[in-house]
């Protein structure tokens, strides 16, 4: 399909595992970003991408997040060590943006992944 | 820190009563606004967004904005809804500028029902 993918779309987990959460954005978007939507806290930016650089991380919650991009397409994020308060729907985007100073192209956004920390 | 606020967590409106959703943001710079819909079992979807000029902006659905530089306010409008824009609507700001250009700030969003 011609939009953000994102797999799986439900991840139940015991706490304490690591878990890998995949994004494929819209073909040619050289921006990704990651979001996480959770119960209280509305949606909060967690990572962008240009490329495969990650130039602002500013929004990962603690060292246990991590997320990398390679050839410029897929994104994983990886929650190590997951926690009860991991559990969120996580959201990822991608939108055309062809130079950091450049108007930013609208953001297109996945079905998010649930994560459930049990 | 920039931060959004909506100031109505949910509103319960009849069929083609007006829409009014408070959106107000906190950020000293030039900014690009948005506001977001997420439909019951949908993704998050681009409603309309402000860059620069005209502060009346006008999006899909018979949506519209006006961005009020001297209040920080970008408030979401619509003179007669209809059931279907039963959704929860997110309003979002993004610096003009630096290296957070992009990184959109949500506020925490405004469920609607419309009832028939």
């Amino acid at each position: 399909g011609a939009g953000v993918s994102q797999s799986p779309s439900n991840k139940v987990t015991e706490k304490g595992k690591d878990v890998e959460l995949r994004c494929d954005p819209i073909s040619g978007h050289t921006a990704l970003y990651w979001y996480r939507q959770s119960l209280g806290q509305g949606l909060e930016f967690l990572i962008y991408f240009q490329g495969n650089s990650a130039p602002d991380k500013s929004g990962l919650p603690s060292d246990r997040f991590s997320a990398e991009r390679t050839g410029g397409s897929v994104s994983t994020l990886t929650i190590q060590r997951t926690q009860q308060e991991d559990s969120a729907v996580y959201l990822c985007a991608s939108s055309l943006r062809l130079v950091i100073s450049a108007t930013p192209g609208e953001q297109y956004f996945g079905p998010g992944t649930r994560l459930t920390v049990t | 820190a920039q931060s959004v606020s909506q100031h109505n967590h949910h509103v319960i409106l009849s069929e083609a009563a007006s829409l009014e959703l408070g959106c107000n943001y906190s950020y000293g710079g030039t900014v690009n606004l948005f506001w977001y819909v997420q439909y019951p079992g949908q993704h998050l979807q681009l409603l309309l967004k402000y860059f620069s000029g005209d502060p009346l902006v006008k999006g899909i659905k018979g949506f519209e904005a006006e961005f009020i530089k001297s209040k920080f306010s970008f408030n979401l409008r619509k003179p007669s809804v209809q059931w279907s824009d039963t959704a929860e609507y997110f309003c979002a700001v993004t610096p003009s500028y630096g290296g957070s250009q992009g990184n959109l700030i949500f506020g925490k969003g405004t469920k609607l029902s419309v009832k028939p």
